[in-house]
């Protein structure tokens, strides 16, 4: 089934670990996204890539990083999670240049950062 | 950047009424606008959008709004159903800048059968 996949669905990390949250997606879109869900405050994006090999920063860049080596793949990595992390997780993607502008999103990664 | 605010957080209707959310945004080169629903415990889908160049949209019980000279648009549902109980959350962009989505803070709707 087409879609756009996370792992892990949930996991609780320690203060000072790093994480890696996969993202793949096989609609062969050019365009992904990384959001975070807190309470109240929607979605807030935290890094994107346009299109394979490219990235860029979102709104809440601090502590995270991305790479995008192929189309298929956009890894989210915290480098040394801290408490205020905890969140929900959500990647997105997107084929940029065509009418819809649909936003397909995963189905999401609860991390807790204790 | 561009900044969406979203009104109210939480709206509780009985099953039948209507229900309106309205968003604001403050870029005015925004010129694409979403509607997506999230269930409880699930990802956000893609309901409804609308673009600059038209002041509504429909596509059955569902309706979008755009005003683009106050900077507002709003989701209409009509003839609520216990089905329509979600988080609703609203987006601007700039479809040649990126596609970048800012969304608004999110409307917990609660139909009440």
């Amino acid at each position: 089934i087409a879609g756009i996949t996370q792992a892990p669905t949930s996991q609780i990390l320690a203060a000072g670990r790093r994480m890696t949250l996969r993202c793949t997606q096989d609609m062969r879109h050019n365009a992904m996204y990384w959001y975070r869900q807190d309470l109240g405050l929607g979605l807030r994006l935290i890094h994107y890539s346009n299109t394979a090999g490219t990235t860029g920063k979102g709104e809440v860049p601090d502590g995270y990083s991305v790479s995008r080596a192929n189309t298929d793949d956009f890894p989210l990595t915290l480098a040394s999670a801290v408490p205020s992390q905890t969140s929900v997780y959500f990647c997105a993607s997107k084929q940029t240049g065509t009418n819809t502008g649909e936003l397909f999103f995963g189905e999401g990664s609860r991390l807790t950062v204790l | 950047g561009e900044n969406v605010e979203q009104h109210p957080s939480t709206l509780s209707v009985q099953e039948g009424d209507s229900a309106v959310i309205k968003c604001t945004y403050s870029d005015s080169a925004s010129n694409y606008f979403p509607w997506y629903k999230q269930e409880l415990g699930k990802r956000p889908q893609l309901i409804i959008d609308i673009r600059s160049n038209v002041g509504e949209k429909k596509d059955q019980r569902i309706a979008v709004t755009l005003n683009k000279t106050a900077k507002h648009f709003s989701l209409h549902i009509t003839e609520t159903q216990p089905e329509d109980s979600a988080v609703y959350f609203c987006a601007a962009s700039i479809t040649d800048a990126g596609n970048m989505l800012t969304f608004g803070g999110g409307t917990r709707l609660m139909v009440k059968p």
